[in-house]
């Protein structure tokens, strides 16, 4: 347990709204991930953060987008959500001095109908 | 090898039976490789980290080796448990600070094991 919950849990929206999930990590970690999870291809890296207010793509990020005002939250938001973004979504953080050791949120599964 | 792959992709095993999987990885700038436990409805959990040629890591009856050289790890179940299915995943991760920790992932082996 590396301090990491996720809000919310469960969620149920539909087509075109907007979601924004959190990410809140309890031990000052610089770095933070967001994945989202589908069959056959595992943990695909949505958006990352290096810091405060600096972020960057992963390699499936159209139609997310993140942002990192404090160290210890990380939002992660769909700004119209479509069917293809159902999935499980998972935050991660690193522990850079266990050679880059990612521990992993709960998970929010979304669904959006 | 750009990315990291896993193989098989799925495995089905009976109880007792001793089994492995392999992970394959850009052997290039490595710096680690990891191995995650991921149960279904969980978040994945980590195993092991390794980053030198020829490393061994134990745990219980799980147990995996490292080649760095030639970019493959293999992950091997001694005597496997039902308890033991669950997707395996293999990550790498290169060195330099503009990787910012980042892990590049396999698809994961789907492992079942029936009593």
């Amino acid at each position: 347990d590396a301090g990491i919950t996720q809000s919310p849990r469960h969620k149920v929206t539909e087509t075109g709204t907007p979601v924004t999930l959190r990410c809140h990590q309890t031990e000052n970690h610089r770095y933070m991930y967001w994945y989202r999870q589908d069959p056959g291809h595992g943990l695909r890296l949505i958006h990352y953060s290096y810091g405060v207010k600096d972020t960057d793509k992963g390699e499936v990020s159209d139609g997310y987008s993140v942002s990192r005002s404090k160290t210890e939250d990380f939002l992660l938001t769909l700004e119209s959500a479509t069917s293809s973004q159902t999935s499980v979504y998972f935050c991660a953080i690193t522990r850079l001095a266990e050679y880059n050791e990612q521990f992993f949120g709960p998970g929010t599964r979304l669904t959006v109908l | 090898i750009l990315n990291v792959e896993q193989s098989p992709q799925s495995l089905h095993v009976q109880e007792g039976d001793s089994t492995n999987f392999t992970c394959s990885f850009p052997s290039s700038n490595f710096y680690a490789l990891h191995w995650y436990r991921w149960e279904t409805a969980k978040s994945p959990e980590a195993l092991f980290v390794m980053t030198l040629n020829g490393d061994e890591k134990k745990k219980g009856r799980i147990s995996a080796t490292l080649n760095t050289k030639e970019g493959y790890s293999y992950l091997y179940i001694k005597g496997s448990q039902p308890e033991d299915s669950a997707t395996y995943l293999c990550a790498s991760s290169a060195e330099g600070g503009t990787s910012y920790g980042k892990l590049t992932f396999g698809q994961g082996t789907i492992l079942t094991v029936h009593p």
